[in-house]
C-alpha cells in the first residue's frame, strides 16, 4: 500500500534561518506531488507542485523553493525565512492526472518562526 | 475562476445531532471534481469523497451523507447522529479537469465540535 511522510514534525526557527522539509512517497511510481500551506483561520494554499523529477511548479511567489531530486521524494525549502512563513505545511500526492484523482496528504510539519 | 466557500466557520453540536456543512462552488468548466476531507485535531487530512460533475447521485456512507446540486453549485456534506469523534475540521475543495495537473482548490474549512 502507499504511503507518505514527511518530516520534521514540528519545527521552530529564528527569523532569517534556512528551511529545508523533506517528503517521500511509498508504494507508488511517478506521482504528481504537491506541498500545500495552511496558515491559522485559513485554508490550504497550494505552493508548489510536481509531475516528475526535476520538474517544479509554482503557484504562488515567494522565498520559498521546491526540488524534486527523486521520483518520490519532494524537498521545501528556503534560504532565509520570514515570520509570515509560519504555518502547517502539508505534502500530497496523486496518481491521476487532470484533476480526476485524490490527494492523498501527510502528516504536515508545523514550522514556527520566531 | 474557481473558487470554493464554506459560509460555516465553526459548528457545535451536541452528540447524536445531525449537521449538515455547507459547500458551494464556482467554475467555468463543465467537467470538474468536489471533494471532502477531514482534518483532525492530528493535523493529518483525511479523504473522504469525490465526485465528479457528471454524477449527481447522492452518496450515501454509513453515517455520512453528500449532497451534490449542480443547479444551485452545493456540494453539501451531512453527518447523521455525530459522534464526539466527528470533531475536525471539514474542508471541500474542487478541482477542474483541464490544465490544474490535479491540484485541488480548497475552502477555507469548517470546524466541527461535538460535544457528549
Amino acid at each position: 500500500s502507499q504511503t507518505i511522510h514527511q518530516w520534521p514534525a514540528t519545527l521552530v526557527q529564528p527569523v532569517g534561518s534556512p528551511l529545508s522539509l523533506e517528503c517521500t512517497v511509498e508504494g507508488t511510481s511517478n506521482p504528481n506531488l504537491y506541498w500545500y500551506r495552511q496558515a491559522a483561520g485559513r485554508g490550504l494554499q497550494l505552493l508548489f507542485y510536481s509531475v516528475g523529477i526535476g520538474q517544479i511548479s509554482s503557484e504562488v511567489p515567494q522565498n520559498l523553493s521546491a526540488s524534486r531530486p527523486q521520483d518520490r521524494q519532494f524537498i521545501l525549502s528556503s534560504k532565509k525565512l520570514l515570520l509570515s512563513d509560519s504555518g502547517f505545511y502539508l505534502c500530497a500526492w496523486s496518481v491521476l492526472r487532470a484533476g480526476a484523482g485524490e490527494l492523498f496528504f501527510g502528516e504536515g510539519s508545523r514550522l514556527t518562526v520566531l | 475562476a474557481q473558487k470554493v466557500t464554506q459560509a460555516q466557520t465553526e459548528i457545535s453540536v451536541v452528540e447524536k445531532e445531525d449537521v449538515t456543512l455547507d459547500c458551494v462552488y464556482e467554475t467555468r468548466d463543465t467537467t470538474y471534481y468536489l471533494f471532502w476531507y477531514k482534518q483532525p485535531p492530528s493535523g493529518e487530512l483525511v479523504f473522504l469523497i469525490r465526485r465528479n460533475s457528471f454524477d449527481e447521485q447522492n452518496e450515501i456512507s454509513g453515517r455520512y451523507s453528500w449532497n451534490f446540486q449542480k443547479s444551485t453549485s452545493s456540494f453539501n456534506f451531512t453527518i447523521t447522529a455525530s459522534q464526539v469523534v466527528d470533531s475536525a475540521v471539514y474542508f471541500c475543495a474542487l478541482s477542474e479537469a483541464r490544465g490544474s495537473q490535479g491540484n485541488l482548490i480548497f475552502g477555507k474549512g469548517t470546524k466541527l465540535s461535538v460535544k457528549p
